[in-house]
């Protein structure tokens, strides 16, 4: 399985700031993912992370809201733009690599924020 | 036995018990079914996945099975521990290699 790390691993925030929030994998993957998981819930895709190309975002999810980098093919980030108390989630980055019976996807440690 | 909490329905077992934990999925045309297991404070975390093309794959301890015809599938998890106390998610992929996550299952195992 990938090694996976994200920082910050957790942080507090006040409204109208922004974070940006940073994934890197030990080897060069192809597709990698983030994810948005609220308190007590199960995870939401938000976009996956094109290498050389804009973000491809899911329904409910925008650019100007959560910009995404990924620059080469070990590393990318998600901002959260002018956070608002909602945004309190813990976010993940999802890499695609062998494993199991077909190329699945691995999870990093997710990163905690809190917005006040 | 099982009971809903506030956010996620609960499975409480003994140690040594063996634990069922259920999904149902929404999309016939999904290929490809994985089990993660995510602990307090952690990322989800691989357990065991199976393709469509199959109804029962073994792992060391746990088993899946897939019954395609109601759209549902199980994890079984044999002799279980403490350390297997966990939220456990299903997810099934449709295409595009995106993932959609069930709800999630909250294991407690007592000792």
């Amino acid at each position: 399985s990938a090694v996976i790390s994200q920082k910050p691993s957790r942080d507090i925030c006040q409204r109208g700031t922004s974070l940006t929030i940073q994934c890197q994998v030990d080897s060069q993957v192809t597709m990698m993912f983030w994810y948005r998981q609220q308190p007590g819930q199960s995870l939401t895709l938000i976009a996956t992370a094109n290498q050389g190309s804009e973000a491809t975002y899911e329904s409910g999810f925008v650019i100007d809201k959560f910009p995404i980098s990924r620059p080469n093919l070990t590393f990318s980030t998600l901002t959260v733009s002018n956070m608002s108390p909602e945004d309190s989630s813990i976010y993940l980055c999802s890499v695609e690599r062998e494993g199991g019976s077909q190329e699945t996807q691995y999870f990093g440690p997710g990163t905690r924020l809190l917005v006040l | 036995g099982e009971s809903v909490g506030l956010h996620l329905p609960t499975l409480s077992v003994q140690e040594g018990d063996n634990s069922i934990i259920n999904c149902a999925y929404s999309n016939s045309a999904s290929d490809y079914f994985i089990w993660y297991k995510q602990e307090s404070g952690k990322g989800p975390q691989f357990i065991i996945d199976i393709r469509s093309n199959m109804d029962k794959r073994q792992g060391q301890r746990v088993t899946v099975l897939l019954n395609k015809t109601v759209k549902h599938l199980s994890l079984q998890i044999a002799a279980t521990q403490p350390g297997d106390s966990a939220v456990y998610f299903c997810a099934e992929n449709s295409g595009y290699s995106t993932l959609t996550f069930g709800k999630g299952t909250m294991l407690l195992v007592s000792p």
